[in-house]
């Protein structure tokens, strides 16, 4: 079994400032681990993934995320936001070819 | 086609119609999975084929819900007698066998309502 805890559905940061989404998850073999990004009225986009091959990966649009074996988690971090970082980011799992398992959804504002 | 094709955008039927949602996958991808979003954060999975068998079907409703991928056919979902709470945008995604890491690629989603 396997499930995903994004801690606050909403987080706001000021244009500039760093970004932190919190992802953990929990799963009964090693996991593969991902970030998605929906904009307003669109699909998910890949930001990144972990696949055992290094801990800390880098993504599209300067996201990065560490994969954390020992805390179980896989947060999601950018140096500096920008206002089209504004939408809702996804943490996700799944052990192969199975079904992905999503977190609930982290929505990020930008303030100008 | 290099990205996931979801058609019509936009379906809207009366309670109890019949809805049927169509998906092409990206040329290649053997694997195809169905999800459902509800309130806008909540992914719900519904079904996955490889080719044209069915490889997961646990979070199928099976009693309105059918679903089918035939050779050079796109994919569709079929939702038999809807009902309110079908409401919802239902995503399309596939992936491609060899991928260490299996990773999804979504189509833009179908907004199902159901009046």
């Amino acid at each position: 079994a396997q499930s995903v805890t994004q801690l606050g559905s909403h987080v706001s940061v000021s244009e500039g400032a760093l970004v932190l989404l919190r992802c953990n998850y929990s799963s009964s073999v090693p996991p593969y681990l991902f970030w998605y990004v929906q904009y307003p009225n669109q699909g998910l986009q890949l930001l990144l993934k972990y696949t055992s091959a290094a801990t800390l990966v880098k993504g599209i649009n300067g996201f990065e995320a560490e994969f954390k074996k020992s805390e179980t988690s896989f947060h999601l971090t950018k140096p500096s936001a920008h206002m089209s970082d504004a939408a809702e980011y996804f943490c996700a799992v799944n052990t192969g070819r199975r079904a992905l398992t999503f977190g609930s959804g982290t929505r990020l504002q930008v303030q100008p | 086609g290099e990205e996931v094709a979801q058609t019509p955008k936009h379906l809207v039927r009366g309670e109890g119609q019949k809805a049927k949602l169509y998906c092409a996958p990206i040329k290649g991808h053997s694997y195809v999975f169905w999800y459902q979003q509800v309130l806008k954060n909540e992914f719900k999975f519904l079904i996955s084929f490889q080719n044209e068998n069915v490889f997961d079907e646990t979070g199928m409703p099976k009693e309105r819900f059918s679903a089918k991928c035939l050779p050079n056919s796109p994919c569709s979902l079929e939702i038999q007698a809807t009902k309110l709470e079908d409401s919802a945008v239902y995503f399309c995604a596939s992936s491609q066998p060899g991928q260490e890491s299996y990773e999804q690629y979504f189509g833009p989603g179908t907004r199902l309502t159901v009046t």
